[in-house]
């Protein structure tokens, strides 16, 4: 099936620092992507729609002066945690759709963040 | 917020077929049932999905009722690494692809 990946898998920051999460769709061409944020023992909350050429599109309650998304080509989406907190720590998945219509939503592999 | 009902948990044996249910009493015509999976600590994992009728795949059946108000997904040899929290999300397609997760069933299943 289609693959989507993240990098980095893994990151730890200092708090008041700014991280970027990239997610690629590596063997096709996604228009829109979706970036999610899951806390520890919870499920998955949608946080933002990145839509290629034009402005995210955010859920309500997520701030995004925080949370910058770019999405600049059809395969690649990113998402920056400006000003990271500790309470920023958490797992960002992003996933992209193959095909017109959304038969299948590929996700990344995740990329837990710790703010220190 | 999620349009399903799960079972929190549910264990299984080795070997044998786990069953996992859904509720999706106010599900649209035109919208499909999905399952995903998500083993800890990564991102989650298409299974299947399905409109009316039943489907099966590599990995796993889904069974639909006839009113559609509820699904079942079987995986029929259960597998130490099918261990995980499986979600079930109904969804309509077209141009959004936003699926919205429940709290899902976490699956365990023991030797």
């Amino acid at each position: 099936g289609a693959v989507v990946s993240q990098h980095p898998s893994w990151v730890i920051c200092k708090s008041g620092t700014s991280v970027k999460i990239e997610c690629r769709s590596l063997d096709f061409q996604a228009t829109t992507m979706f970036w999610y944020r899951q806390f520890p023992k919870q499920s998955l909350m949608l946080m933002a729609t990145s839509n290629e050429g034009s402005k995210a599109t955010y859920e309500q309650g997520v701030e995004k002066d925080k949370f910058l998304i770019n999405h600049a080509s059809l395969t690649l989406s990113t998402l920056t945690v400006t000003s990271a907190h500790p309470e920023d720590s958490s797992f960002y998945i992003c996933s992209a759709g193959y095909g017109g219509d959304w038969t299948e939503a590929f996700f990344g592999q995740g990329t837990r963040l710790t703010v220190v | 917020d999620a349009k399903t009902t799960q079972p929190p948990s549910m264990d299984c044996a080795e070997g044998r077929a786990a069953n996992l249910p859904c509720n999706h009493s106010t599900i649209s015509g035109n919208e499909y049932v999905y399952w995903y999976r998500q083993i800890h600590s990564q991102g989650p994992q298409y299974i299947i999905h399905g409109l009316k009728n039943n489907e099966t795949n590599e990995m796993a059946s889904l069974i639909i009722t006839e009113d559609r108000k509820s699904s079942t997904l079987i995986l029929p040899h259960a597998t130490l690494r099918d261990t995980a929290v499986y979600y079930c999300i109904v969804f309509y397609g077209g141009s959004q692809g936003n699926l919205i997760f429940g709290k899902g069933t976490k699956l365990s299943v023991k030797p």
